[in-house]
């Protein structure tokens, strides 16, 4: 069984400051681990995906998740954040053949502050 | 190479009717996924497609439908509305009938029942 938690609901920092975004996993097997980006009213798009290669993965936009086989974590940072990142944030895991078994986070809000 | 599209992007029902969503993949990509959206259960999957056969379904009752077509080309229909179908309902398509491949997301459909 798989499940995949995002530790915070919502997340607010100001503009220029490193954002966290926490995410644990749950996996019997070897996890294929993602995450994505909602901006409002729009469909969600990938930053970054691990797939067991890199344990660090680098995505777009100055994005950037760490695989922690030991702390079962995959946490989303940037190093400055920019008011364009204002969104909602799923980390999704899949460790299956379907795409019915992929689990998504319940999504974490990122606010910016100026 | 153009993006996943969903066609069309606003609805607005009422209880009893039915609808019919289109969702037409990216090129080349034979597997086709649905997920509604909702504030309060997230995101949950409705099903998926692989070359015309359906794979998987999710936890719907059988007022949810789909079919893929030849080219890829995928329809969900949601018979007698009820006021909870209202919903961002997604596609996303991917190379091949994986859940650890990249799934590229539309848009959405926001369905509005009244």
């Amino acid at each position: 069984a798989q499940s995949v938690t995002q530790l915070d609901s919502h997340v607010s920092v100001s503009e220029g400051t490193p954002v966290l975004l926490r995410c644990n996993y749950s996996s019997s097997y070897s996890p294929s681990l993602f995450w994505y980006v909602q901006h409002p009213n729009k469909g969600l798009q990938l930053l970054l995906k691990y797939t067991s290669a890199a344990t660090l993965v680098k995505g777009i936009n100055g994005f950037e998740a760490e695989f922690k086989k030991s702390e079962t974590s995959f946490h989303l940072t940037k190093p400055s954040a920019h008011m364009s990142d204002a969104a909602e944030y799923f980390c999704v895991v899949s460790a299956a053949s379907s795409a019915s078994k992929i689990i998504f986070g319940s999504g974490t809000r990122l606010s910016i502050r100026p | 190479k153009a993006g996943v599209t969903q066609t069309p992007r606003y609805l607005i029902k009422t209880r009893g009717q039915q609808v019919t969503l289109s969702c037409s993949p990216i090129s080349g990509h034979r597997s086709v996924s649905w997920y509604q959206q909702t504030p309060g259960q997230g995101l949950q999957f409705l099903f998926e497609y692989f070359s015309e056969t359906q794979r998987n379904k999710g936890n719907f009752p059988g007022r949810f439908s789909g079919r893929q077509f030849s080219n890829s080309r995928s329809e969900m229909n949601v018979s007698t509305l009820e006021l909870g179908d209202s919903a961002l309902y997604l596609c996303a398509s991917s190379f091949r009938d994986d859940g650890r491949q990249t799934q590229y997301f539309g848009p959405g459909t926001r369905l509005l029942v009244l």
